[in-house]
């Protein structure tokens, strides 16, 4: 299967500890997102990457946040000090860049229980 | 805030009826686009509709788009019990605006045998 793959699929961690998820995109794609999900909401929009270059970075990341993809390839979101707030769906998704449809490919999630 | 708003945000219906599920959005874009999410699932695109485009079929699926409204309809025709998910809309800007892709608060549908 060449879809999109995330690990880990479940982390429960301690509130002030830092966790790190990591997204493998399609191989082809070169456009990767973050997305964070919670119960009954839509995916809201955390990040993107064309290539290793972070595009775009929205302003519900607070400086806990971070999102690396340092060779084009697969990503990381980390998050430091981890809140109670934190507890959601991390949804990693990715599309082609040759053209401007932008129809992307989801994983399936990690979602992050945070005590 | 999101900017794709759906409603209604629950729907229920007996399988063979058809669903339509409604999306306004707040800025220009250049695509939008319809996902569904099983229960315990993950995302799975539906169909794509582009900003000069009115209307797309796909299989069971026909999107609308009116862009002087900021509005688009999904209709699922003759509903299976399969068909049970949350529906979502979603809008980039595209090459120009970017590709930063908002997502509504979605549908739930909800599809009896």
């Amino acid at each position: 299967d060449t879809g999109v793959s995330q690990n880990p699929r479940h982390k429960i961690t301690k509130r002030g500890q830092n966790v790190t998820f990591r997204c493998d995109p399609i191989s082809e794609h070169n456009r990767l997102y973050w997305y964070r999900q919670t119960l009954g909401q839509g995916p809201e929009f955390l990040t993107y990457f064309q290539n290793e270059a972070q595009l775009e970075k929205s302003r519900l990341l607070s400086d806990r946040f971070s999102a690396e993809r340092p060779k084009g390839s697969f990503s990381t979101l980390e998050i430091q000090r981890t809140e109670q707030g934190d507890s959601a769906m991390y949804l990693c998704a990715s599309s082609k860049d040759r053209s401007s449809y932008n129809e992307q490919f989801f994983g399936p999630g990690t979602r992050l229980t945070v005590l | 805030s999101q900017q794709g708003e759906e409603d209604p945000q629950a729907l229920s219906i007996q399988e063979g009826e058809n669903a339509t599920m409604n999306c306004s959005y707040k800025t220009s874009i250049n695509n939008l686009q319809w996902y569904r999410q099983n229960s315990g699932r993950g995302l799975v695109h539906l169909i794509l509709i582009r900003s000069n485009e009115r209307e797309k079929h796909s299989g069971r699926l026909r999107v609308t788009l009116d862009t002087s409204k900021k509005s688009s309809s999904l209709l699922i025709t003759a509903s299976r019990a399969a068909d049970t998910a949350s529906y979502f809309c979603a809008t980039d800007r595209g090459n120009t605006g970017g590709f930063k892709t908002i997502f509504g608060a979605g549908t739930r549908l909800f599809v009896k045998a």
